[in-house]
């Protein structure tokens, strides 16, 4: 159980374009879902806290126009990186909180060139 | 959100035990802990979940003293396989957001024959 798939699992795209990713919990409904960053060698930072049916929370200096999310269903998040640059380039991981646990995508991994 | 301090890295041997402890002064009342493994490009895995005491399942134990100010995550024998970054995560996470979910840098263990 507490399955959690993202798509796509790794994305190239030039800059100024716009890019989607999904989030889904398949076996589970979660009102609360994450968005993470990675990038190399570094550790996990939360971007943002996206709840089913209201306007995402983000946490400071993450750019809410940049970084677009809509929690429309309870099984499924979407993170849309507008007008990427390279600099945007990481693995972007999302979570879905059941109960008290979050339980991670396997993340997607974008590249802007 | 308490602040998490785990060793940056340990080695160890195929079939040995290990131990990586992670330090959380300032933990909350509220807050639960959880231990994640995270191999290269790949999500965070739910390792195990536990507010005080032992909690043991399949693949780990965590112990929590009685102050919960650390826990020590133990896997019981090793594997070339279980070569990977652990992190602890501590908090009680309030799904209307503003959550500050921080990773720290996690412990990247090394397992050798």
């Amino acid at each position: 159980g507490a399955v959690v798939s993202q798509h796509p699992s790794w994305v190239i795209c030039k800059s100024g374009t716009s890019v989607k990713i999904e989030c889904r919990s398949l076996d589970f409904q979660a009102t609360t879902m994450f968005w993470y960053r990675q990038f190399p060698k570094q550790s996990l930072m939360l971007m943002a806290t996206s709840n089913e049916g209201s306007k995402a929370t983000y946490e400071q200096g993450v750019e809410k126009d940049k970084f677009l999310i809509n929690h429309a269903s309870l099984t499924l998040s979407t993170l849309t990186v507008t007008s990427a640059h390279p600099e945007d380039s990481s693995f972007y991981i999302c979570s879905a909180l059941a109960q008290e646990t979050q339980y991670f995508g396997p993340g997607t991994r974008l590249l802007v060139l | 959100l308490a602040k998490t301090t785990q060793p940056i890295s340990m080695d160890s041997y195929e079939g040995q035990e290990v131990n990586i402890t992670c330090s959380h002064n300032n933990i909350a009342t509220n807050d639960y802990i959880t231990w994640y493994q995270q191999f290269p490009s790949q999500g965070p895995r739910f390792i195990i979940q536990g507010y005080k005491t032992k909690v043991t399942n399949e693949v780990a134990s965590l112990f929590i003293p009685a102050d919960r100010k650390s826990s020590t995550l133990s896997l019981p024998r090793v594997s070339l396989s279980d070569t990977a970054v652990y992190y602890c995560l501590v908090g009680d996470i309030n799904p209307g957001g503003g959550n500050k979910l921080t990773f720290g840098t996690g412990t990247q263990l090394k397992v050798e024959l």
